[in-house]
């Protein structure tokens, strides 16, 4: 089946660093990639959408300078929390689409997420 | 915009009970439907899926839904729940508008005792 991977799968840093974060399709190539966040008991929120090699999509509320969103081939997606602060803290979640033939289009394959704590 | 509600946020039961989770959606055109699961520790897990068709749904580890057009509703049903079961579930929806990102619903935490 598919697999997406997170990497890493969790990260301690101090407020105001840049934490990087990679999203990889590991047997299959992601025309699209999402990146969700979620916080605790509560369910996961979609920051932005990201297609191989065009700018991210952004939510309402999401600050793209913030939250760098970097799809630079068919199998890799970064997301970059820069300036973190404590509120940034959270887990984040990608998911990614594949091509068709395979892979439905129309259904996500999640990563395992990664868990940021910001001091 | 569409959004998406499931109304039971924590849920306890025995093993061997039946289990039904509501998922009820706010859009008027077309939706896919998905149910998600996410074990402790792990990662999201599709258990289901409804795009066209049978509106009965069987998923993985005897899981099924039903996607009800009238009500909006796409329940999640099992008749014999297992300790293993234990885990928070996500109801989502795509809706055919071109935005191909999920729009979940608040999960519901699934407790079975043994």
């Amino acid at each position: 089946g598919a697999v997406v991977s997170q990497h890493p799968s969790r990260v301690i840093c101090k407020s105001g660093t840049s934490v990087k974060i990679e999203c990889r399709s590991l047997d299959f190539q992601a025309t699209t990639m999402f990146w969700y966040r979620q916080f605790p008991k509560q369910s996961l929120m979609l920051m932005a959408t990201s297609n191989e090699g065009s700018k991210a999509t952004y939510e309402q509320g999401v600050e793209k300078d913030k939250f760098l969103i970097n799809h630079a081939s068919l199998t890799l997606s970064t997301l970059t929390v820069t300036s973190a602060h404590p509120e940034d803290s959270s887990f984040y979640i990608c998911s990614a689409i594949g091509l068709a033939g395979g892979f439905r289009p129309d259904t996500q394959y999640f990563g395992p997420g990664t868990r940021l704590t910001v001091l | 915009a569409q959004s998406v509600s499931q109304h039971n946020h924590h849920v306890i039961l025995s093993e061997a009970a039946s289990l039904e989770l509501g998922c009820n959606y706010s859009y008027g055109g077309t939706v896919n439907l998905f149910w998600y699961v996410q074990y402790p520790g792990q990662h999201l897990q599709l258990l289901l899926k409804y795009f066209s068709g049978d509106p009965l749904v069987k998923g993985i580890k005897g899981f099924e839904a039903e996607f009800i057009k009238s009500k909006f509703s796409f329940n999640l049903r099992k008749p014999s729940v297992q300790w293993s079961d234990t885990a928070e579930y996500f109801c989502a929806v795509i809706t055919h508008t071109g935005r191909r990102a999920l729009t979940f619903g608040s999960g519901t935490r699934l407790q079975v005792q043994p």
